[in-house]
């Protein structure tokens, strides 16, 4: 049983060009986090889908990010008109349900860095 | 805003020594998960706490999460260099149990 799995796992992008990150899940797993670590920082949420829905975007910078997870395929984290500051890992996770005592398993990350 | 706070931030011991890493916060969380993560790779799950006072132990590592859900910590006993990483814990909480709030980590370093 594969884990979560995430490609590229190293991104380079100069100013203004677009990034898409792409997150397989767990089998049979159907929610989906995407979380940011910055240089210093710790992991920050930024969205949580189900398959074809958004649940929870609240963690989404408002400009540039979009998030998908189609009925078909990976879910995509796509930033359009990088900046430096988009310079981060990105992190996906998913899981079977959201229970207490649910556990998020982590994919090993895509390093973006924007030149 | 939930706030968790991890201590010490570095740690370098000798392979064999004990040590303890805390995670506070002054917020309850209905669960608590550690992590450790190795440079260039994603965290790995080691344990999850859900109820207050709960000791968890696997292998060398013992977890306990308070009383009050508010804190936690991880003892390793006889550390060795394999242990070495950084060891994230991550509180689920505040109406939304699948949003985790995480702490910045301790980076621990044991030389053989």
């Amino acid at each position: 049983n594969a884990g979560v799995m995430q490609n590229p796992r190293h991104l380079v992008r100069r100013r203004g060009q677009e990034a898409r990150l792409r997150c397989s899940p767990m089998k049979g797993h159907s929610h989906v986090y995407w979380y940011r670590q910055l240089p210093e920082e710790g992991l920050k949420f930024m969205v949580y889908l189900q398959k074809e829905n958004i649940i929870d975007e609240s963690g989404m910078p408002k400009e540039r990010f979009s998030a998908e997870f189609p009925k078909e395929g990976p879910s995509i984290l796509r930033i359009q008109q990088v900046v430096r500051g988009d310079s981060a890992a990105y992190f996906c996770a998913s899981s079977l349900g959201t229970g207490l005592n649910t556990e998020a398993f982590f994919g090993q990350g895509t390093r973006l860095t924007v030149v | 805003t939930q706030l968790l706070e991890q201590s010490p931030q570095f740690l370098s011991i000798q392979e064999g020594e004990n040590l303890t890493v805390y995670c506070n916060s002054s917020s309850v969380f209905s669960s608590l998960q550690w992590y450790r993560q190795e440079p260039g790779e994603g965290p790995v799950l080691l344990v999850t706490v859900v109820t207050g006072g709960e000791v968890k132990k696997l292998k060398r590592l013992t977890f306990q999460f308070g009383d009050a859900r508010k804190d936690s910590s991880l003892h390793i006993t006889a550390a060795q260099p394999g242990d070495t990483g950084l060891y994230l814990c991550a509180g689920a909480g505040g109406g939304s149990n699948y949003k985790l709030t995480f702490g910045k980590g301790t980076l621990l370093t044991v030389n053989p």
